[in-house]
């Protein structure tokens, strides 16, 4: 099974701050990859597929980038509602692997 | 696009429980379904996927064997009959509906129900 790593496990941010999480594959997954967040005790909510496509109706402040094993989710100007823990996941095969999340919280 | 799920509760060790997810809000035999869980505190963990047809069906190593996913397209909904449980199994279940188009995250979720297996 594909491995899914992400870094930081956790980060500290203000209102504003630029903020950039990290996802790495064991094994080059071309673009397949996409993005989560979930707040707690609510359903995760997705907001980007193929590494780089924003989902319909999520802001334009997330972006995805990247390609083979290394990925990345940027919030170009944290807002309030984006403190949340932030999953990653390959659907490049069988069995889909998510990363193990990156909690992001009020500095 | 709304997914209720229903069927969580208590069940003991090496015990069985089959969860349902309703679907509505559109055509649900031409969307791969999927099942994801979250134990208490912990992330989210893939554990199946059904295609539209309901003939390939696909499971983590951590179920296989022991859970079986399944659709009725003519009620859409989708199953997950869990046997076996184990306690390591405890977690939220939420049912997901994949975006289609060559592509299989999860853009509609349903609100999760949960299991627990304790004795």
């Amino acid at each position: 099974a594909i491995q899914m790593t992400q870094s930081p496990s956790s980060l500290s941010a203000s209102v504003g701050d630029r903020v950039t999480i990290t996802c790495r594959a064991s094994q080059d997954i071309r673009n397949d990859l996409g993005w989560y967040q979930q707040k707690p005790g609510k359903a995760p909510k997705f907001l980007i597929y193929a590494a780089s496509s924003l989902q319909s109706g999520v802001p334009s402040r997330f972006s995805g980038s990247g390609s083979g094993t290394d990925f990345t989710l940027t919030i170009s100007s944290l807002q309030p509602d984006d403190f949340a823990t932030y999953y990653c996941l390959q659907d490049y095969n069988y069995p889909f692997t998510f990363g193990p999340g990156t909690k992001v919280d009020i500095k | 696009v709304h997914l209720l799920e229903s069927g969580g509760g208590l069940v003991q060790p090496g015990g069985s429980l089959r969860l349902s997810c309703a679907a509505s809000g559109f055509t649900f035999s031409t969307y791969a379904m999927n099942w994801v869980r979250q134990a208490p505190g912990k992330g989210l963990e893939w554990v199946s996927t059904i295609r539209g047809s309901g003939d390939n069906t696909y499971y983590a190593d951590s179920v296989k064997g022991r859970f079986t996913i399944s659709r009725d397209n003519s009620k859409n909904t989708l199953y997950v009959q869990m046997n076996s449980l184990r306690v390591e199994d405890t977690a939220v279940y939420y049912c997901a509906r994949s975006i289609g188009s060559g592509h299989y995250h999860f853009d509609y979720w349903g609100q999760g129900t949960l299991v627990t297996v304790s004795s």
